[in-house]
């Protein structure tokens, strides 16, 4: 069982839907980091939480850390936001342990 | 466009070959990291260097062995690696400190092992 886990591993959705993207990891954090991995390889960090909610445009994230929990969230899906999202979580002050990541494809 | 530049972009060699993969940062950051990237698995942690001294080797094979000159560069040199090798390597730059910190990740160099 890997330490960090996220369901779906696989989503497919029309253009316009609410997407949900979540992860569960196992053992306490500092720090929790989603992450966009486009075809071709190149990742780019969305949002980095240790509590709460942060929003940047149609993303939003959330976190419960009682419940050891997050979501990624994506309002109005565009074809555009196809990509693999990979959540990853810090434990002390360097090493990223990552989830096996979600590939959403969303069609026209 | 992150930040972070990897060369080359793909690479094929043999079993026998010598090559080396170059990552370098143009952010003003102090430490970098090679992760691998495997077909079907989450992303793998090789190695850290802060300020250039490597600070984590995660029980890496010796046929892969890091070396970081400076806070800008990192290189990744290969010697008779196995086909199973075979992943894109990507490279990863940060600015550390008390807080937890944001890795902003090159594009990666996708290997292939004949």
């Amino acid at each position: 069982k890997n330490e960090v886990e996220q369901s779906p591993q696989n989503l497919t959705a029309q253009e316009g839907e609410f997407i949900t993207i979540n992860c569960s990891y196992s053992v306490g954090i500092s720090a929790l980091h989603w992450l966009q991995q486009h075809p071709g390889g190149g990742i780019v960090s969305l949002f980095m939480l240790s509590s709460g909610k942060k929003k940047h445009g149609r993303l939003i994230a959330t976190i419960n850390i009682q419940e050891k929990h997050s979501s990624l969230h994506i309002t109005a899906s565009h074809p555009r936001d196809s990509a693999v999202y990979i959540c990853a979580v810090r434990h002390g002050a360097q090493k990223l342990v990552f989830g096996q990541g979600t590939r959403l494809t969303i069609n026209p | 466009e992150t930040g972070v530049t990897q060369t080359p972009r793909h690479l094929v060699m043999g079993m026998t070959n010598k090559k080396s993969l170059k990552c370098e940062q143009h952010l003003g950051h102090n430490a970098m990291y090679w992760y691998k990237q495997s077909a079907k698995k989450p992303l793998e942690l090789m190695f850290v260097y802060n300020f250039k001294e490597q600070t984590e080797n995660n029980s890496v094979p010796s046929r892969f062995s890091p070396e970081c000159p400076n806070s800008s560069h990192l290189f990744l040199h290969l010697h008779t690696l196995q086909p199973e090798d075979s992943a894109l390597y990507l490279c990863a730059s940060s600015q550390q400190g008390p807080f937890p910190d944001t890795q902003y990740f090159g594009p990666g160099t996708r290997l292939t092992v004949l």
